[in-house]
């Protein structure tokens, strides 16, 4: 059974560093990783959609890696904002249809 | 990009009554929708997967008697909580994938999410 685990639960940083989230998943054969926002009481933003054969991808001040064979992704996030602050979801795509989803980072910036 | 709205955002109901939670894609064709729950302070849960025209597939230990769910067309679906206690009382937030582009395995787009409060 996937399983998809998030390290830090939270994590608070002040304005303008660089950080960096860490997402881990148990079974390697994955179609997909997606990282995903989501702000108290909403529901999920797409942030980047890594597919299985890729290694990164990069949207503005976010970047994401995928190393299958280990098992890890990282959402790597620039110069880091207080809009940034939210809860930040890394999924897997498990066959053609399911997602599963880690616990979330909780991210705070401090002005 | 790709929308899918959910209405309602709110609903408060009382113990033993019926809710039903709607799904839409906006502007995209959804062949397949997802629904998840969503527990404070916890991660998204699959509740069911829905196929346009065909019985949804339930994941284990959800009573699919109890959430129904029907995908009528390519652009709505609904899960319908019968007979909510307050242990239904979550977050719903449904997905939807679009595979008309051809490029085979898409990314999912998640609605805003509804918030159901039994009393």
């Amino acid at each position: 059974k996937q399983e998809v685990t998030q390290i830090p639960a939270a994590l608070s940083v002040p304005e303008g560093e660089n950080l960096v989230l860490n997402c881990s998943f148990t079974d390697s054969a994955i179609y997909n990783l997606q990282w995903f926002r989501q702000d108290p009481g909403k529901g999920l933003t797409s942030l980047l959609l890594i597919q299985s054969s890729q290694r990164e991808q990069t949207s503005g001040r976010l970047n994401a890696s995928l190393d299958k064979s280990s098992g890890r992704s990282t959402l790597y996030i620039a110069a880091s904002q207080p809009g940034d602050s939210a809860t930040y979801l890394c999924a897997v795509a498990e066959g053609a249809q399911k997602l599963v989803f880690g616990q979330g980072t909780r991210l705070t910036i401090n002005p | 990009g790709a929308v899918v709205s959910q209405h309602p955002s709110r609903v408060i109901c009382k113990s033993g009554t019926s809710v039903k939670i709607e799904c839409r894609s906006l502007d995209f064709q959804a062949t397949t929708m997802f629904w998840y729950r969503q527990f404070p302070k916890q991660s998204l849960m699959l509740m069911a997967t829905s196929n346009e025209g065909s019985k949804a597939t339930y994941e284990q230990g959800v009573e699919k008697d109890k959430f129904l769910i029907n995908h009528a067309s390519l652009t709505l679906s609904t899960l319908t909580v019968t007979s909510a206690h307050p242990e239904d009382s979550s977050f719903y937030i449904c997905s939807a994938r679009d595979w008309g582009t051809g490029q085979g395995l898409r990314e999912q787009y998640f609605g805003p999410g509804t918030r159901l409060t039994v009393t």
